[in-house]
């Protein structure tokens, strides 16, 4: 069925280290995957996203990968700041429907 | 430009009532979405329209949950007899066209939904 997990569930790094966010999915059909951040009370905010054609991006201090045979995607962070705690939450859109499936978050947590 | 808006923050709703969420999306999108997100979790995705076409409601959970957006803007969730179970966070999306190949989904703030 429709799935994307996520690991880990929390992660806490020093600040001015990388943190790394996993996620797996089911439809090997996929071809959209977006990476939100959310902050507490907030709306999720679109902050990366890859295409099933792109096996890389990157966006100053953030960059995603994707393996599709494999059917992963990870999302980097380098140069952790305060702000960049938040949850932050992967998805893949189905392209059998038009939904876009999320993952169960990651709550991060940047130690001064 | 404006982004997604949604009314009310806030809803405080007795068991048995009837609530509607109403969603304004940013202008010229042409899919909608709902999702419900419970504490701690992911949105879980509810249903989606295609201009005034609902073309996906899988994700609905039961009969109560009813949808719409009868002139391809505005749209509007309602619950009907509230339960318990039903208290989240109601999140709105809305995205240029999947046909266009926009896929790239933004929120509102969403409603965070208390049912007592």
């Amino acid at each position: 069925g429709e799935n994307v997990e996520q690991h880990p569930s929390t992660l806490s790094v020093q600040e001015g280290d990388s943190a790394v966010i996993k996620c797996t999915y089911s439809d090997s059909a996929s071809n959209y995957f977006p990476w939100y951040k959310q902050e507490l009370g907030k709306r999720p905010q679109l902050i990366i996203d890859i295409r099933s054609n792109v096996g890389e991006k990157k966006d100053q201090r953030i960059a995603v990968t994707l393996n599709k045979t494999a059917k992963h995607f990870s999302l980097h962070i380098t140069e952790t700041q305060p702000e960049d705690s938040a949850v932050y939450f992967c998805a893949a859109l189905y392209s059998s429907a038009s939904k876009i499936i999320f993952g169960s978050g990651t709550r991060l947590s940047i130690r001064p | 430009g404006a982004g997604v808006s949604q009314s009310p923050r806030y809803k405080v709703a007795k068991r048995g009532q009837d609530v509607a969420l109403r969603c304004d999306p940013i202008s010229g999108h042409v899919s909608l979405f709902w999702y419900q997100q419970a504490l701690g979790q992911g949105p879980e995705f509810l249903t989606y329209f295609q201009n005034e076409a609902q073309l996906d409601k899988s994700g609905l959970p039961s009969d109560r949950f009813f949808a719409e957006r009868p002139e391809g803007s505005v749209s509007t969730l309602k619950i009907q007899r509230t339960q318990q179970e039903d208290s989240a966070v109601y999140l709105c999306a809305s995205s240029l066209a999947r046909l266009a190949g926009s896929y790239e989904q933004y929120f509102g703030p969403g409603t965070r939904l208390t049912v007592t």
